[in-house]
Formats: C-alpha cells, structure tokens, sequence
C-alpha cells in the first residue's frame, strides 16, 4: 500500500525566514508527484508536478524538487500570503484512472 | 491553469434526505474526475474515480449506493449523497485531471462544497 508521510505537520516561520517541507513516499513505481496549496475552506490549488528524479520546478518563492524516496517544497523568503496547508499527493505507476494518493499536510504560518 | 467548478459552496439538509453536488471543468473536458472528501484539520481521502460514459470505481469502504455518482459529459460529474445523515457531514471537493497520457497531466480541483446534515 502506497504511504506518503508529510513533516513536519506544523511550521510557524517569521517573514523572510526560509524554510523547507518534506514529503516522503514509498510506491510500487512513482508515475507523479503533485504538490498542492489549500487554503482553509477551499480547494487544493495546483503547484507542481514532478515525474522523475532530480527533477525540480520553481513558483515565485516556491522550489520543489523530488529524489527516488522523498520531495521538498523550499519556501524562500516567505511572506504572510503564504501562510497555507501545503499539500503533497503521488500518483503510483500501478494505478488505474491517475488517482492520487495525499499526504497529512503541512500547516505553514508565516508571520509579518 | 485550468479552472474546476463545484456547485453549490455550501449546503444544509435534513437528515434523511438527498443532496446533489455538480463539478464541472470550464474551460477544458475531462474524461476523469475524482471526488474526495475531507473532515477538519485532515487531509484528502478518495471516495471515487468518474470517467465520463461509464460506471464510477469506489475506493475500499465508500457506499456505492449512498455516494451516487454520474458523469454524463466531458465537462461534468455529480454526486449525490443519499439518505443524509449526520455523519455524512464534510467537505467534499471534486477535480479533473487535464486531457494528455498518464507520463503528463495535471489534476485541478474545485472550490469544494461544505455538508452540513442536520
């Protein structure tokens, strides 16, 4: 069975302090590695997909890279807006209809 | 990015009864769609997997009967929750995977829709 395991489950970083988020896996054959922002009461919003790797993708102060068991969310020089849950989910290479395996979720609070 | 829709945000019902929730992709068609439900402080747990012109797949442990789900056109899938009660009560969100092969696509999802059974 798939297992994705985020950490830390909380992070309160000052603005500007930079800092990074963690999601490990195990998958039979990792086909994707998604990560999400949700904010409280709506839906996850669509950040990354990394496929292989090495593999790394950049959003603003956003960097996310993937190696074969675990992939980083690097939050460089953080502001108040981007105080979120972030969210990390694995597609498996078995899966039928690209599900997606979540995360628990990292709750990041950012304070000015 | 593409943009997902679900209708209504948020809902009050009466135990016992039915509710509809639609989730449709506005600005591309999607062949499959996901519905998932979330409890407070939790994080995103499948209920089921849509493709459009056939039968829905449940994950392990969700009620087929209870949790109908349709997907009739490329750009919309409902889910109606059955009999309500008020441990149905959650948040549920849909998403639609991008058109493109399995090595590259992107899952969108909707605003989500809060249940409240009372």
């Amino acid at each position: 069975e798939d297992q994705v395991t985020q950490s830390p489950e909380a992070l309160r970083l000052q603005e500007g302090e930079s800092s990074s988020l963690n999601c490990s896996y195990t998958v039979s054959g990792l086909r994707g590695l998604f990560w999400y922002r949700q904010d409280p009461g709506k839906g996850p919003e669509f950040l990354f997909t990394l496929y292989s790797a090495g593999e790394e993708k950049e959003k603003e102060r956003l960097k996310a890279t993937l190696t074969k068991k675990e992939s980083f969310l690097h939050i460089t020089a953080p502001k108040p807006e981007d105080s979120a849950t972030y969210l990390c989910a694995v597609q498996e290479g078995k899966a039928a209809g690209n599900k997606l395996t979540f995360g628990g979720g990292t709750r990041v609070l950012v304070k000015p | 990015g593409a943009v997902v829709s679900q209708h209504p945000s948020w809902v009050i019902c009466k135990s016992g009864t039915s509710v509809k929730i639609e989730c449709r992709s506005l600005d591309f068609q999607a062949t499959t769609m996901f519905w998932y439900r979330q409890f407070p402080k939790q994080s995103l747990m499948l209920m089921a997997t849509s493709n459009e012109g056939s039968k829905a797949t449940y994950e392990q442990g969700v009620e087929k009967d209870k949790f109908l789900i349709n997907h009739a056109s490329l750009t919309l899938s409902t889910l109606t929750v059955t009999s309500a009660h008020p441990e149905d009560s959650s948040f549920y969100i849909c998403s639609a995977r991008t058109p493109g092969t399995s090595a590259s696509y992107e899952q969108y999802f909707g605003p989500g829709t809060r249940l409240t059974v009372t």
